[in-house]
């Protein structure tokens, strides 16, 4: 069974200091990884997916399958990135997403 | 994107009764997904629904608890049946979009309290 652990429930940093969330997973297939964002009030919004190897708003991930894991990084962390974090895996036919149990970014002025 | 809608967007049952929660995508999409997120929880994945066939439950969830229908490519209801206050929850839909990359798009959720 597939399974995704984030270890940070909360995670508080000053503006401009760099950030890192981190996130390993288990599963014994091809994985694909994903980072989703809640702000506050808002709804669950992707933020970025490791396929696309892309940077959203500042952050990347990258997919390192030897220690299985996906942390989510930031160099200068900014006050509006202040939300819910939760790392997602999709696994097999069929899409399913296992969620982590989030990580709450703060940042500070 | 997909524009997801769902009503209600709160509520407060009592015990024993039960809520259907409707679920209005803006487009016509393949895959949806019923997620609960309790108190303090990460989502967790309830049933996928396809349109014209049954939905498929995940573990420790089943039908008669939770029954869905998806009676065409834009709409979706989850029941939450004979409630207890174990399922305050909040209940959030989401959908697959074709050519998405196994991207879900997920609504505002509805926030579920049962007393």
């Amino acid at each position: 069974a597939q399974r995704v652990t984030q270890p940070e429930k909360l995670l508080s940093v000053f503006k401009g200091a760099p950030v890192e969330l981190k996130c390993n997973y288990s599963y014994s297939g091809s994985p694909e990884l994903f980072w989703y964002v809640q702000y506050s009030r808002q709804r669950l919004q992707l933020l970025l997916r490791h396929i696309s190897r892309e940077s959203i708003k500042g952050f990347t991930a990258d997919l390192n399958k030897g220690e299985t894991s996906f942390h989510l990084k930031k160099p200068f962390a900014q006050e509006e990135d202040s939300a819910m974090y939760y790392c997602a895996l999709s696994s097999g036919g069929g899409n399913k997403l296992t969620f982590g149990t989030g990580t709450q970014l703060k940042v500070e002025l | 994107s997909a524009v997801i809608s769902q009503k209600p967007s709160r509520d407060i049952c009592q015990r024993g009764t039960s809520l259907t929660i409707q679920c209005q995508v803006d487009s016509q999409v393949t895959m949806m997904f019923w997620y609960r997120q309790q108190p303090g929880q990460s989502l967790t994945l309830i049933a996928t629904a396809n349109q014209g066939s049954e939905a498929t439950y995940e573990s420790g969830f089943v039908i008669d608890k939770f029954p869905i229908s998806r009676p065409n490519l834009t709409f979706s209801t989850l029941t939450v049946s004979n409630m207890s206050p174990e399922d305050s929850s909040i209940y959030l839909c989401s959908v697959d979009r074709a050519g998405g990359g196994n991207t879900q798009y997920f609504g505002p959720g509805t926030r579920l309290t049962v007393l």
